[in-house]
């Protein structure tokens, strides 16, 4: 079964930087997967694409901040310069063949 | 740039039927190689993928909810649908459509609605 998981909670400084990390589960860790940013009381916001050979590409307007990576089973959204409106649930999500899958989601919280 | 906006009845009675309609800008819901999906996120939970249909009609459907879900498109008005049968109160959420891409080239939803919160009670 096609599953990602995130861990609950993440927190970092403003100004640090901070890696998020999503796993794939057994039998599927080449997949490509999506990542998603949803502030407080928003909608979710497309960041980017995170290939399976850890190359990424992000959405319209998404800054430089953001970049994803992978290794094995895992992909990894990294932001840098933490800003206190990156304080955001973040997603993960991936896809089979007519299937759409989301990960938990990661809180994280700027200090 | 696309946009896309969810609209419908904000309160639904137990085991009615939800009804939603996503309305699509700035493209066409007919480009190639683009689907459109639902996605609901119960009040403090995660998100959840309802299915998904493309232009010509064709539909996929999150295997918990097959049994209930219906999707359809409205290619002359650039709008696509949800009709969710036999509601009850777990099926309160805020609804969300998106845009998604055919299987070989998906990438994740890359254009989302603002949502629309649904409450499901007598």
């Amino acid at each position: 079964q096609l599953v990602l998981t995130q861990s609950p909670s993440a927190s970092a400084s403003l100004g640090a930087s901070v890696k998020l990390t999503c796993t794939l589960s057994s039998g599927h860790s080449t997949y490509d997967i999506a990542w998603h940013q949803q502030q407080p009381e928003k909608g979710p916001r497309y960041l980017m694409k995170v290939n399976n050979d850890g190359s990424h590409s992000k959405g319209d307007g998404i800054p430089d901040r953001f970049s994803g990576s992978s290794s094995g089973a895992e992909r990894y959204l990294t932001i840098s310069s933490l800003q206190s409106e990156d304080e955001a649930e973040y997603y993960c999500q991936t896809w089979a063949t007519g299937i759409r899958v989301f990960g938990g989601g990661t809180k994280l919280t700027v200090l | 740039q696309v946009q896309l906006r969810e609209s419908g009845p904000g309160l639904v009675k137990p085991s009615q039927t939800l009804s939603l309609t996503c309305t699509v800008s700035g493209g066409s819901i007919s480009s190639d190689g683009y689907y459109w999906s639902w996605i609901r996120q119960p009040a403090g939970k995660g998100l959840e993928w309802i299915g998904r249909i493309y232009s010509s009609g064709s539909t996929n459907y999150n295997p918990s909810l097959q049994s209930r879900v219906t999707i359809g498109v409205d290619t002359s008005k650039n709008q696509f649908s949800l009709n969710l049968s036999s509601v009850t109160v777990a099926d309160t959420a805020v609804y969300y459509c998106a845009r998604d891409r055919a299987d070989s080239s998906a990438r994740g939803f890359d254009y989302w609605g603002q949502g629309t919160l649904v409450t499901v009670s007598s």
